[in-house]
């Protein structure tokens, strides 16, 4: 069965610190993957995505993923964190033709200042 | 601008009672879908619809009922027989997809909660 695992459900990091958000799935096709970033008591914001191509994908805010197909993974990163990147991060992986989303459980990020 | 609005941000249900959470967008989207939101467990999908006037259930669908009479809008019906209705519910919308898959776009989100 198809899932995402984000093993971190909290992480802190010092401001100006380098972030890195652990991903991994489970799809037996290629997969087409996504991270969305919510701010407390909004909807989710995408991050950036990865359909196929180049395995470092470039996103908004300075976020960068890595796919890396043989470790199933698909982890999120930025060189500098900002306090305002505070907030809850999840990893998706689409379902194919019908466009459905399978969610990680999140990753909650604080900034220490 | 386009995007999605969900209203209202906040709805308080008594027990035995439905309630209606409404999703209206205006980005020309075919595709549009329901999420719940509990703490700890992520995004679960809740029902889905491709096109006007078709829809199908997905994981939780137990407890809600949806309708799609207009492209612009997906409403949700939380009913009486949805026993812990308490969370956050999300909308979403995404272009019409065949093989690929399209990021989808979510609005604000309505916080339901049991009086």
């Amino acid at each position: 069965a198809q899932s995402v695992t984000q093993p971190d459900i909290h992480i802190t990091v010092s401001e100006g610190a380098s972030l890195e958000l652990r991903c991994n799935y489970s799809y037996g096709a290629t997969p087409y993957l996504f991270w969305y970033v919510q701010s407390p008591g909004q909807g989710l914001q995408l991050l950036l995505k990865y359909f196929s191509g180049d395995t470092l994908v470039q996103g908004i805010k300075g976020f960068e993923a890595e796919f890396k197909r043989s470790q199933s993974s698909f982890n999120l990163r930025k060189p500098s964190v900002h306090w305002s990147d505070a907030a809850e991060y999840f990893c998706a992986v689409g379902r194919g033709a019908t466009n459905k989303l399978i969610f990680g459980t999140g990753t909650l990020l604080a900034v220490q200042p | 601008d386009g995007g999605i609005t969900q209203s209202p941000k906040y709805l308080f249900r008594k027990e035995g009672q439905n309630v209606t959470l409404s999703c209206e967008q205006n980005l020309n989207h075919d595709a549009m879908y329901w999420y719940r939101q509990d703490p700890g467990q992520g995004l679960r999908l809740i029902y889905y619809s491709q096109i006007v006037n078709d829809f199908q259930k997905g994981d939780i669908a137990e407890g809600y009922s949806v309708s799609r009479e207009k492209k612009e809008s997906f409403p949700l019906t939380v009913t009486s027989a949805q026993k812990n209705p308490t969370a956050f519910y999300l909308c979403a919308s995404s272009p019409r997809t065949g093989d690929s898959n399209q990021p989808q776009h979510f609005g604000d989100g309505t916080r339901l909660s049991i009086l």
